[in-house]
């Protein structure tokens, strides 16, 4: 089955370093999505990209979050300068346009 | 602002069958009931979905009102492996690039298998 994959599964990172989270989504799919998940509270949304162009981003998508699609295969996530509070499990999903989501396993970044 | 109601947590024990129930009595004609699950330390993962017509797949099935108000996620057997968060989400593909067209994940419903 295919699957969505996710790179590094785990990354440590120190406060105001920037890190790149990446994804390969499923090869047929062109509706990608970042979401984060703190220890303990709700998926939430971050971001939805189609097209080459974000579709929408939620509130906790400022200006030191941004996305790539740098090839036809991978889909990166940016966070310029890490915070404490970005700590958090991040997940990649992709879909088709009326499809369910495929999410990855995630990333868990720790800002120390 | 919730679209979706579902209880904060069910038991089952091992084998029976389970009903998820979700409340969505403001859906709209274009929104899809989505069902996704998360195990514990896991990533989401999709369940099913439909829109009008009940559907099943090898998880689950989906029972779907007849005035789309509300709907059933039925795991017919469950296993030890179902113990989830169980999230029922509307996600109206008609409007994709709007927030209603990305899936937004509420609490969900805690489910717990006995032996």
């Amino acid at each position: 089955e295919p699957e969505v994959t996710q790179t590094p599964s785990h990354q440590v990172t120190q406060m105001g370093q920037e890190v790149i989270l990446r994804c390969v989504p499923i090869s047929n799919h062109l509706y990608f999505y970042w979401y984060r998940q703190i220890l303990g509270q709700k998926v939430e949304f971050l971001v939805s990209f189609y097209n080459n162009e974000i579709s929408e981003k939620s509130e906790i998508f400022d200006d030191q979050f941004s996305v790539e699609r740098p090839d036809g295969s991978n889909f990166t996530l940016k966070i310029r300068s890490t915070k404490l509070e970005d700590s958090a499990m991040y997940f990649c999903a992709s879909s088709i346009r009326r499809g369910g989501y495929t999410f990855g396993s995630g990333t868990r970044l720790t800002v120390v | 602002d919730a679209k979706t109601t579902q209880p904060n947590s069910m038991e089952s024990n091992e084998e029976e069958p389970v009903h998820l129930p979700c409340n969505h009595s403001t859906i709209s004609g274009t929104d899809y009931i989505h069902w996704y699950r998360q195990l514990p330390s896991q990533g989401p993962e999709y369940v099913i979905h439909g829109l009008t017509s009940n559907v099943n797949n090898r998880m689950a099935s989906l029972a779907i009102a007849e005035d789309r108000k509300s709907s059933t996620l039925i795991l017919h057997r469950a296993t030890l492996r179902d113990a989830a968060v169980y999230y029922c989400i509307l996600r109206d593909v008609e409007n994709y690039g709007g927030s209603q067209g990305n899936l937004i994940f509420g609490k969900g419903t805690k489910l717990s298998v006995k032996p």
